[in-house]
């Protein structure tokens, strides 16, 4: 089937570094795009979302870019904090409302 | 946003015990789905909940193993049944909220069969 799919397991970044988290997905009928943060012991948190018709969206120190022609997804978190530590997932929803889901990645920040 | 309640948030089953997982969200919300998340693992979807109705099920899961309740718009469960070690996970229910594109997760049950 459709998968959701990361490049990095693991991303290490010093503090105060920019972090960039990278997924590709295969599904070209997707709309709708989720990054969310899993923090250990809990839930998945969402961070931020795009819709397909667009290619850049910016929020609280993050920037999700989406690059449609290579099927990429990308989340930039600038001036990296030890709270960023935590497991990364994209996420991608086609028909249904259903979500698939990459790999996740972790990022470390070292102090 | 939505606040969900999940119940329990953790527990300790022996093989062969069935335990029913419930969640709670505190605003109306037009979808309730159920996740599994296995140690170390991405999330995988096991069934979008239906209110008055049977679930829908992903491939690999089935209705005997995990019967899924939804009786309205609010409120879900979710039961594994004749748990063996394989099915030591964290079960998460999440839901599209009425008035946006959003998912979100509650905490997750974190269940260890022993």
């Amino acid at each position: 089937g459709e998968s959701v799919g990361l490049h990095l397991p693991t991303l290490s970044v010093q503090e105060g570094d920019n972090s960039i988290i990278n997924c590709a997905y295969s599904n070209s009928a997707s709309d709708y795009f989720i990054w969310y943060k899993q923090e250990s012991g809990k839930g998945p948190q969402f961070i931020i979302d795009i819709r397909s018709n667009m290619d850049k969206r910016q929020g609280q120190r993050v920037t999700v870019l989406l690059n449609k022609t290579v099927k990429h997804l990308s989340l930039q978190i600038a001036a990296t904090q030890p709270g960023d530590s935590a497991v990364y997932f994209c996420a991608e929803r086609a028909a249904g409302n259903k979500l698939t889901f990459g790999g996740g990645t972790r990022v470390l920040v070292k102090p | 946003s939505a606040v969900i309640s999940q119940k329990p948030s953790r527990d300790i089953c022996q093989r062969g015990t069935s335990l029913t997982i419930q969640c709670q969200v505190d605003s109306q919300v037009t979808m309730m789905f159920w996740y599994r998340q296995q140690p170390g693992q991405s999330l995988t979807l096991i069934a979008t909940a239906n209110q008055g109705s049977e679930a829908t099920y992903e491939s690999g899961f089935v209705i005997d193993k995990f019967p899924i309740s939804r009786p309205n718009l609010t409120f879900s469960t979710l039961t594994v049944s004749n748990m063996s070690p394989e099915d030591s996970s964290i079960y998460l229910c999440s839901v599209r909220i009425l008035s946006g594109n959003t998912i979100y997760f509650g905490e997750g049950s974190w269940l260890t069969v022993v």
